[in-house]
């Protein structure tokens, strides 16, 4: 089974909304990572938050992670037509890099 | 910029056929790692390398195996290839990971179909 599960599955919004989709995740970890996929194309990283942390920002991206509660969440602020892709997180349960992706979230920015 | 290149986008292959998908990056790093993607799965690791010659299952490796000969270059064979072996392969690479992670850097990805 998945280490990290994505909820919603897929999330459809007005352009200048924001985003909040959800990663739940089985056993402790190192750190967690969340990435964008946009059609067709390999995934791109976007944050990485380690198990130590509760907070990260980067531009309009903030993450979120409860490790008691072995939960993460990103939000996109103001989203934009061009935030339209698939959103993964993955869970890294010890060093060594090696990564646990969840099945992902849809996300459809309407102009 | 960091580039990690699989050799093609497209690929049709036939039931039994030997089937190489090569990935190479210029980012002198130690780890790679080929993936695929199922619509609903997520990705799934097939295998992974952290060195020159090294190789490590990863949670589905059956019918399928790897090579590092060079640092910059990790090969995925297929080595009698089947219809459920239809997907997106993605490769990545990432420098060691250590006790605070690092990313992992993605190539585009072969679509790869098995008639």
């Amino acid at each position: 089974s998945q280490q990290g599960e994505e909820d919603p599955q897929a999330l459809s919004i007005q352009e200048g909304e924001n985003a909040t989709m959800n990663c739940s995740y089985k056993t402790s970890i190192n750190n967690l990572q969340w990435y964008r996929q946009n059609s067709g194309r390999g995934l791109v990283h976007l944050i990485l938050i380690r198990s130590n942390e509760r907070e990260k920002h980067s531009g309009r991206l903030r993450v979120t992670l409860d490790t008691s509660k072995k939960s993460s969440s990103l939000l996109i602020t103001a989203s934009r037509a061009a935030d339209t892709a698939s959103y993964f997180c993955a869970t890294d349960k010890a060093a060594g890099n090696k990564l646990t992706f969840g099945g992902g979230t849809r996300v459809l920015v309407k102009p | 910029d960091v580039k990690v290149t699989q050799s093609s986008r497209y690929l049709v292959k036939r039931t039994g056929e030997k089937v190489f998908l090569e990935c190479v990056q210029d980012m002198d790093h130690e780890n790679m790692f080929w993936y695929r993607q199922d619509p609903g799965l997520g990705l799934r690791l097939i295998y992974f390398s952290y060195d020159v010659k090294m190789k490590e299952k990863g949670d589905i490796p059956e019918g399928y195996s790897v090579s590092r000969e060079k640092k910059e270059r990790f090969s995925l064979i297929l080595e009698s290839a089947s219809t459920n072996q239809t997907s997106m392969y993605l490769c990545a690479s990432s420098p060691p990971g250590g006790a605070g992670g690092q990313p992992q850097h993605f190539g585009d990805g072969t679509r790869l179909s098995i008639l």
